[in-house]
């Protein structure tokens, strides 16, 4: 079955203690995405990558890295978590190109900061 | 700079066709409209995408007007499940690789 897994679904974490979550797509897609979605705000994008090695910033991205070493894994990366970063996040993943259609979502990673 | 502009909220009776407008008055030539939707806090779902022409899928229509500063989707005859957040989506694919989501719509289907 076509998915991207993240994990974990859920985490509570302190406020400094590095965390990462971890996203991973079987479709072999080039395009993968970090999306954090507060209320009131819609989803917005934190990093994207178009390809292995190649990953840049999108609208929100302080306090936040990301790496791709492998054309299927994305993980994101909280090196100092912070309180303000109490989120729900969504990796995403596609072909390159206009036509190749939908962007595919992960269901979602609650993450709570005290 | 918010590419797309959505109305906060609608109510659509059961059975009835639901009309979501977008506006995307900035839209250029190469850059693709898509709808998604959310259902409560779960992943978003993709319903449609079109560039210049009408659309259609089993899910949903996609009118995209001539100028192409607006589009709506239209979901046939609405059910109670449809009840959610809708986002319209402008796609940019040149050198970099974007979706700029709007603030939604949340579409309440009552019966």
């Amino acid at each position: 079955e076509a998915q991207v897994t993240q994990n974990p679904r859920y985490l509570i974490t302190v406020t400094g203690k590095k965390l990462t979550v971890t996203c991973s797509q079987n479709m072999n897609h080039e395009y993968m995405s970090w999306y954090r979605q507060d209320p009131g705000l819609g989803l917005r994008q934190i990093y994207y990558s178009m390809n292995v090695e190649a990953t840049d910033k999108g609208d929100v991205p302080e306090g936040y890295k990301v790496s791709r070493k492998e054309k299927r894994n994305f993980p994101l990366i909280l090196e100092s978590p912070s309180p303000n970063q109490t989120s729900l996040y969504f990796c995403a993943s596609t072909p390159r190109g206009y036509l190749s259609g939908e962007l595919f979502f992960g269901e979602g990673s609650r993450l709570t900061v005290l | 700079d918010a590419k797309t502009t959505q109305p906060p909220s609608m109510d659509c009776a059961e059975g009835r066709a639901a009309n979501l407008p977008c506006n995307h008055s900035t839209i250029s030539g190469n850059e693709y409209v898509y709808w998604y939707r959310q259902i409560h806090s779960q992943g978003p779902q993709y319903i449609i995408h079109g560039l210049k022409n009408n659309e259609t899928n089993e899910m949903a229509s996609l009118i995209i007007t001539e100028d192409r500063k607006s589009s709506t989707l239209i979901l046939p005859h609405a059910t109670l499940r449809d009840t959610a957040v809708y986002y319209c989506i402008v796609r940019v694919a040149l050198s970099i690789d974007k979706f700029y989501f709007g603030s939604g719509t949340k579409l309440n289907v009552k019966p």
